[in-house]
């Protein structure tokens, strides 16, 4: 089965810092790799996808990953942190080759501050 | 974007009652739906898949008869807990399948069994 791990339970970064947070992928084949982000009392937003085109992934908010097949990694960045980026981050895996469900990773809470 | 809902967002219920949950997709088409479950600052787990017109496919160590799922349409899927208990208690989160393969998600509804 395919599995991601986040390295990082938790980071806190200050407003207008950059932001990295990690993730590792085991995967018999190439991936489709995806981060989410929760807001409290909101629901799953997707950021970005990977589906095997461009390593380098824009997504929404200014955020974006790099697909690294050598280190097997595809960490979420972004330049500048803004206060509304404050929540859960999840990298998350499609779990087989047949089909579309998704394994999550633990997840990784971005605490911004001023 | 994509949008997907559910109902009710809270529910509050007596333990060995009954509890249903819809998830629509509003303006796509879904044969394939996803279920998942998230614990108090963890990670979503996946309960199983609803396909449109055939039975759901359950994750292992989800109990079938506990967690009906019913798919009887292209833009709605329910879950219905039945017999519910406190450790059923959790945050049920639904995902539809756009025609982009891309996993939209609804709000999530939070179960509380006394």
């Amino acid at each position: 089965a395919q599995s991601v791990t986040q390295l990082d339970s938790h980071v806190s970064v200050s407003e207008g810092t950059p932001v990295l947070l990690r993730c590792n992928y085991s995967s018999s084949y190439s991936p489709s790799l995806f981060w989410y982000v929760q807001h409290p009392n909101k629901g799953l937003q997707l950021l970005l996808k990977y589906t095997s085109a461009a390593t380098l992934v824009k997504g929404i908010n200014g955020f974006e990953a790099e697909f690294k097949k050598s280190e097997t990694s595809f960490h979420l960045t972004k330049p500048s942190a803004h206060m509304s980026d404050a929540a859960e981050y999840f990298c998350v895996v499609i779990g087989s080759n047949s089909g579309y469900a998704l394994n999550f990773g633990k997840g990784t809470s971005l605490l911004v501050t001023p | 974007g994509a949008v997907v809902s559910q109902h009710p967002s809270w529910v509050i219920c007596k333990s060995g009652t009954s509890v249903k949950i819809e998830c629509r997709s509003l303006d796509f088409q879904a044969t394939t739906m996803f279920w998942y479950r998230q614990f108090p600052k963890q990670s979503l787990m996946l309960m199983a898949t609803s396909n449109e017109g055939s039975k759901a496919t359950y994750e292992q160590g989800v109990e079938k008869d506990k967690f009906l799922i019913n798919h009887a349409s292209l833009t709605l899927s329910t879950l219905t807990v039945t017999s519910a208990h406190p450790e059923d208690s959790s945050f049920y989160i639904c995902s539809a399948l756009a025609p982009t393969d891309t996993q939209y998600f609804g709000p999530g509804t939070r179960l509380t069994v006394l």
